[in-house]
């Protein structure tokens, strides 16, 4: 079975700081993909980036990085210079590329984000 | 507009009360399922249909059922709801090509409260 943990319940930071959101999978499945999600305070789940289990160059948009690094089964998720708009809750998933469990997302517990001005 | 769509997405009722939660998806997507979000707990997958007429269980289907009679639609059904069903309820779909990852979709949401 699958397993996903993001340790840090919640985090608080003040504007500008850089944070870093945690997240450790476990899998016995050579292919898979790794996303991260956004849930603002509306509620709806945003989409932020997947990556599969074969590709570990990481990523960066604007002020947004992620770092993958299968040797420690991880997948952390940076934001440069927090805006209170990043204030949000946050979802690490996983997903197996076929198998019985094709299409399930399994997520982590979440990370509540807050960004203080 | 590619979209799943959730009705209602609020609602509160009471123990025993039989409901019905609407998904329905415009993107002709052969997979659904449906996810329940918890605090301290993440999303955990209820129910999944690979396509029409197939349904299978997820990690936590117990008090729940569902049915997939049209390709579009795949509702939720609580036919004696719980307190310990309030919860925040997602419907999700995706393609199923065999080619690459095909992206899975959510709907807005509905919070349910079982008083």
């Amino acid at each position: 079975a699958q397993k996903v943990t993001q340790a840090q319940t919640e985090i608080s930071v003040v504007e500008k700081e850089d944070v870093t959101l945690d997240c450790v999978y476990e899998t016995r499945d050579t292919t898979y993909y790794l996303f991260w999600y956004k849930q603002p305070p509306s509620g709806e789940l945003v989409f932020l980036i997947r990556r599969n289990s074969f590709d570990e160059q990481n990523e960066i948009s604007g002020r947004y990085s992620w770092n993958f690094q299968k040797s420690t089964s991880s997948f952390n998720f940076t934001i440069t210079a927090s805006q209170v708009v990043d204030s949000a809750v946050y979802f690490c998933a996983l997903t197996l590329a076929g198998g019985t469990s094709y299409g399930k997302l399994t997520f982590g517990q979440g990370t509540i984000l807050t960004v203080h001005p | 507009e590619a979209q799943v769509t959730q009705n209602p997405r609020y609602l509160i009722t009471v123990t025993g009360k039989k409901l019905t939660v609407t998904c329905s998806q415009n993107m002709n997507h052969e997979y659904m399922s449906w996810y329940r979000q918890d605090p301290g707990l993440g999303l955990r997958q209820i129910y999944y249909s690979m396509n029409v007429e197939v349904t299978d269980k997820g990690d936590v289907p117990e008090g729940y059922k569902v049915s997939r009679k049209e390709k579009r639609n795949f509702p939720l059904i609580l036919e004696s709801p719980s307190p310990n069903q309030t919860s925040l309820y997602f419907c999700a779909s995706k393609n199923t090509g065999t080619s690459g990852y095909n992206e899975q979709f959510f709907g807005p949401g509905t919070r349910l409260t079982v008083l």
